[in-house]
């Protein structure tokens, strides 16, 4: 079935720098991909959602790519700042379901 | 707008023991769902369900039952707590294959 590996597990930027998070995915198939932040002690938010037929998605300082040809789908937060600081998830449909397959997470730390 | 509750946000159980979590929508969603978090790791689909009293297993299943008792509710029983075990819960509801909207969680511990 559909994988999905995430990377990097940890990233740590200055405040102002940019932070990119990268998901490879193994189903060709696959159909809408998702970002989403989770803050210390809460849920998922979901940060963009972006259907295959979408190269790049941008909005309110984050630009999501999705590259088909290799498989790939990166956030890019520009400029991030403290607030940023969140652990970011990747997840893909798996086929036509309603499942959802989730990369394992980075850890994003922005320092002031 | 509307809002996923899980309840309890704590629960600590004993080994062995039979635990409920509870979560509500009020989003009006067909579907909803059931994931387990561990530290460090991503979210694995324990169970679904697409409509009222419809149940799909996940990945994670066995040790698990659920119950869709009404479209707002969906509840998840770990049928034998295993000791030392660490997870944060996680309920989700979407319309059909749209995106999910996630709960603020249950942290469960057991001694």
């Amino acid at each position: 079935g559909e994988q999905v590996e995430q990377r990097p597990p940890h990233l740590s930027v200055p405040e102002g720098d940019s932070a990119v998070i990268i998901c490879t995915y193994t189903d060709s198939a696959t159909a809408y991909f998702y970002w989403y932040k989770q803050e210390p002690g809460a849920g998922l938010q979901l940060l963009m959602s972006v259907f295959s037929n979408v190269d790049r998605k941008e909005e309110q300082g984050l630009t999501v790519l999705l590259n088909k040809k290799d498989k790939q789908l990166s956030l890019n937060l520009t400029a991030a700042h403290p607030g940023d600081s969140a652990v970011y998830f990747c997840a893909v449909t798996q086929g036509g379901s309603a499942k959802l397959i989730f990369g394992e997470g980075t850890k994003l730390t922005v320092s002031s | 707008g509307g809002i996923i509750t899980q309840t309890p946000k704590f629960l600590i159980g004993q080994e062995g023991q039979k635990l409920t979590l509870k979560c509500q929508q009020n989003f009006n969603h067909d579907t909803m769902y059931w994931y387990r978090q561990d530290s460090g790791k991503g979210l694995r689909l324990i169970y679904y369900s697409i409509t009222e009293n419809d149940l799909q297993k996940g990945d994670l299943s066995e040790g698990y039952d659920a119950s869709r008792e009404k479209k707002s509710s969906f509840s998840l029983t770990v049928t034998s707590a295993q000791k030392n075990e660490m997870a944060v819960f996680l309920c989700a509801s979407s319309i059909e294959n749209a995106e999910q909207f996630f709960g603020p969680g249950t942290r469960l511990t057991v001694l």
